[in-house]
């Protein structure tokens, strides 16, 4: 058990359709980063979160955007689905930015794409 | 732009040998991790590595890290089904950001 939870564990969504994954960051944790792993192969950065801001961001379109909440948990959004959207959905989080501490991973959202 | 090299990328071996896997990266960093990924789940943090000479170990698997190679290998010692697995090997690009080699799809034959 990492600490790191993400809701839902699993989705179906049809393409076009909007979709919301969740993930609640360990305890005293102010960053959190996301991650997309498609089949088989290694898990992509997506982008980060420091404190509410975005900071940093992998090469994903617009229509993949976040949120950083108060409390430092974390909302990935994804517009208009497409096919190749469909993969795990992985969240991390730690003490960033000059942090000494190690990212934990949450369990992932595995998002399917019909 | 920080690239992360793994080899190889599927490994089939034999109950009892030993093997490496090797992880080169492309620019310097401050942290290499090993991560193990069992089918549709997620990771499963084995090592932080943090400074050039480092070497960790747990059970049969040993990690080491040569920063000025840009090289990290996990070392395999009398190989157990139990350890088939996907094995990660990921560079902390700056603050967390983490770049995943490609994984290495080890499968112990008994």
């Amino acid at each position: 058990e990492t600490g790191v939870t993400q809701s839902p564990t699993h989705l179906i969504k049809t393409r076009g359709q909007q979709v919301t994954l969740r993930c609640s960051s360990q305890s005293g944790h102010n960053t959190v980063s996301w991650y997309q792993q498609a089949l088989g192969q290694g898990p992509q950065f997506i982008f980060q979160y420091y404190r509410e801001e975005e900071n940093g961001r992998g090469n994903f379109p617009p229509r993949f955007s976040g949120l950083q909440f108060p409390n430092y948990s974390s909302e990935l959004n994804v517009n208009a689905l497409e096919l190749d959207d469909s993969a795990l959905y992985l969240c991390a989080s730690s003490l960033g930015t000059g942090g000494n501490t190690e990212a934990f991973f949450g369990q992932g959202t595995r998002l399917t794409v019909v | 732009e920080l690239k992360v090299e793994q080899n190889p990328l599927f490994l089939s071996m034999q109950e009892g040998k030993n093997y490496t896997i090797y992880c080169n990266y492309s620019t310097t960093s401050d942290r290499l991790y090993w991560y193990r990924q069992d089918p549709g789940k997620s990771l499963e943090s084995l090592f932080v590595l943090l400074s050039n000479g480092a070497v960790k170990q747990e059970g049969r698997l040993m990690a080491s890290l040569d920063t000025k190679a840009r090289l990290s290998t996990l070392h395999i010692t009398a190989a157990v089904h139990d350890l088939s697995a996907t094995y990660f090997c990921a560079v902390d690009m700056s603050d967390d950001k983490i770049i995943f080699g490609k994984g290495t799809r080890l499968h112990i034959l008994p």
